[in-house]
């Protein structure tokens, strides 16, 4: 199984603060690698795409970087509504793996 | 509006049965893989089981559920079926279903999730 190593497992930021997390893979994942975002008691939203591709409607302020082994979220401009929790996950081989998660708290 | 709605969640012993739904709108259901994912109470998310959308549909599960769950999909109907068997208490967990344009693309839309609890 490919195992994610998500980091860090939560932070605290200020609005307008520029964000970053970081996800490493246990082998190479060709780009196969997507970031979601998930509000308690809601569903998970697909934010990136393939690594870097920003998903319809999300807000620019995202952005997702990285290739092989080591990839990064980025939001630029940290605002209110970003305070959840944010998952990466691997889409390049079964069983899919998901990181455990790093919480973002405004 | 694109949407999924799961259906079939609720309170089962150990040992027992459920069948979770995943009911599709306003997309072409055919064109698209679907996958389900659970969520433990305060934990968080993990992969079950994958569908593709080919007419010989290929299917996976994650180890913790080969030989217990079964997925299937009815175009006819836009659904997906996750057929749970010999349920334990770690299959506790909120269950979505989402679509996949690809596995490249990501799980691109969501349903609300329904509640599995199995407790005695």
């Amino acid at each position: 199984d490919i195992q994610m190593t998500q980091s860090p497992s939560s932070l605290s930021a200020s609005v307008g603060d520029r964000v970053t997390i970081t996800c490493r893979t246990s082998q190479s994942i060709n780009n196969y690698l997507n970031w979601y975002q998930q509000k308690p008691g809601k569903a998970p939203i697909l934010l990136i795409y393939g690594a870097s591709s920003l998903q319809s409607g999300v807000p620019s302020r995202f952005s997702g970087s990285g290739s092989g082994t080591d990839f990064t979220l980025t939001i630029s401009s940290l605002q209110p509504e970003d305070s959840a929790t944010y998952y990466c996950q691997q889409s390049y081989s079964t069983p899919w793996t998901f990181g455990q998660g790093t919480r973002v708290e405004i | 509006e694109e949407q999924l709605v799961e259906s079939g969640g609720g309170l089962v012993q150990p040992g027992g049965s459920l069948r979770l739904s995943c009911a599709a709108s306003g997309f072409t259901f055919s064109s698209y893989s679907v996958t389900w994912v659970r969520q433990a109470p305060g934990k968080g998310l993990k992969w079950v089981s994958y569908i593709t959308s080919s007419s010989s549909s290929t299917i996976y599960y994650a180890d913790s559920v080969q030989g217990r769950f079964t997925i299937s999909r009815d175009n006819a109907k836009n659904s997906v079926y996750l057929q749970m068997n010999s349920l334990r208490a770690e299959d506790t967990a909120v269950y979505y279903c989402a679509r996949l344009p690809s596995d490249y693309h990501g799980m691109d839309v969501w349903g609300q999730g329904t509640t599995v609890t199995v407790s005695s």
